[in-house]
Parts: structure tokens; C-alpha cells; sequence
């Protein structure tokens, strides 16, 4: 496709299991981000990946939290032993070199819901 | 640490209204400012951007002017419409990393 893909776009899951999140960029697109949008918050960096260099893992809020892109294109996050308070949108976003001047394209998102 | 602070919502507004919303950020140096829309049922996607001082960004009869003395970076219309009813963010780049306020929701009533 020409957008950014994400899958799945809603998951439930229980307390304490481990969940993956799946990225697609637009081809071609060297720099990958991924943000959490929670109710009421702005966009809130976790992580981003420019071609080789290593990724800047500043924004992961604890170490239940780890991504990996393969090949330089897919990215799948995941959270171990979920907690509540991880509820929220995760999206994707990748752009030309660096931040592509600002212009991120952004997926629709994961619905994450921990019950 | 880089910060967004933008108005917040919920904002409505008649058709035909004059809109501001407002942004303000702390940043070291000279960030790059955005505006990033979130229309219904849709991604973010960029509106605007300014990339220095006294810069203007406009789009779909959005402007918004980087202004440092201020550092603020204020997004306006002269005449909204049904269709700009959606999710206003204003982000600032550093580093390679976008920092973005909390949104602002904007409805337009006709």
C-alpha cells in the first residue's frame, strides 16, 4: 500500500501478557518512529530508528517495553507482562532521512486495551 | 527538556468563525514548529511548518507564524469551516525527534 500499515488495529489483552504491535512503513522511508497517544495526552515518544544507526530507545518508558526493525522496513513493538496503564494508541510513523523536514506519515494506530 | 504547551479544548466554533489556537514551546536553540491535523477516523498528517524566526507557515487557509520572542507558534484561520472540524497538534522538532502538545479538539457547527 502507499500509507503507513499498522496490525492489529485494536487488541485486548489480560493483565500481565506480552503483546506485539506491527509496523509497516512507506517504502523507501528510512526513518521510523513509534509514539503512544493516551486519552488526554499529547503524542509521547518511545522510540526511532534511522537506516543502521542505532535506534534512540529514550522515550521507552520501562524495560517491559522493546522494538526491533528488520531489514530496515517492518518494525514490531513489544510490551511484556502488560499493565493497565499501558491502554492506549500506538502509532507508527516513518519518514524521508532524519525527520524528513517534519513530515511524518503516521498509520491509523493500535488499539490496545489491557483489561 | 522540549515541550509543547497548546491550547486546550474542547474548542467549537459557528462556520465562518475566525479560529486561533494557541502554541507556546520551550526548546534549547532554534526548533523547526509544525502543525499536524488529525481529521476524523484518519492519521496525523502535516499541515504547516515553520522552520526559523519570523517564518510563516500556511496551508488550506491555516497560517501560523514562528514567533521567538514569544516562542510561540499560534495556528489561525480567518473562516472555518464544517470540514476543519478535527484534532489540532502543534509539534516542535530537535534532534531528530518531533515533541508534541496534547491536541486540541476543534468542532465547527454550521
Amino acid at each position: 500500500g502507499a500509507g503507513v500499515s499498522q496490525s492489529p488495529s485494536n487488541k485486548v489483552t489480560e493483565k500481565g501478557k506480552d503483546v506485539e504491535l506491527r509496523c509497516d512503513p512507506i517504502s523507501g522511508h528510512t526513518a521510523l518512529y513509534w509514539y503512544r497517544q493516551s486519552l488526554g495526552q499529547g503524542l509521547e515518544f518511545l522510540i526511532y530508528f534511522q537506516g543502521n544507526s542505532a535506534p534512540d530507545k529514550s522515550g521507552l518508558p520501562s524495560d517491559r517495553f522493546s522494538a526491533e526493525r528488520t531489514g530496515g522496513s517492518v518494525s514490531t513493538l513489544t510490551i511484556q507482562r502488560t499493565q493497565q496503564e499501558d491502554s492506549a494508541v500506538y502509532l507508527c510513523a516513518s519518514s524521508l532521512a532524519g525527520t524528513g523536514y517534519g513530515k511524518l506519515f503516521f498509520g491509523s494506530g493500535t488499539q490496545l486495551s489491557v483489561l | 527538556g522540549n515541550s509543547v504547551t497548546q491550547m486546550e479544548g474542547p474548542v467549537t466554533l459557528s462556520e465562518e468563525a475566525f479560529l486561533t489556537i494557541n502554541c507556546t514551546y520551550t526548546a534549547t536553540g532554534y526548533p523547526s514548529l509544525f502543525w499536524y491535523v488529525q481529521y476524523p477516523g484518519e492519521g496525523l498528517q502535516l499541515l504547516l511548518k515553520a522552520t526559523k524566526a519570523d517564518d510563516k507557515g500556511s496551508n488550506k487557509g491555516f497560517e501560523a507564524t514562528y514567533r521567538k520572542e514569544t516562542t510561540s507558534f499560534h495556528l489561525e484561520k480567518g473562516s472555518v469551516q464544517v470540514s476543519d472540524s478535527a484534532v489540532y497538534f502543534c509539534a516542535l522538532r530537535k534532534n531528530e525527534k518531533l515533541t508534541f502538545g496534547t491536541g486540541t479538539r476543534l468542532t465547527i457547527i454550521p
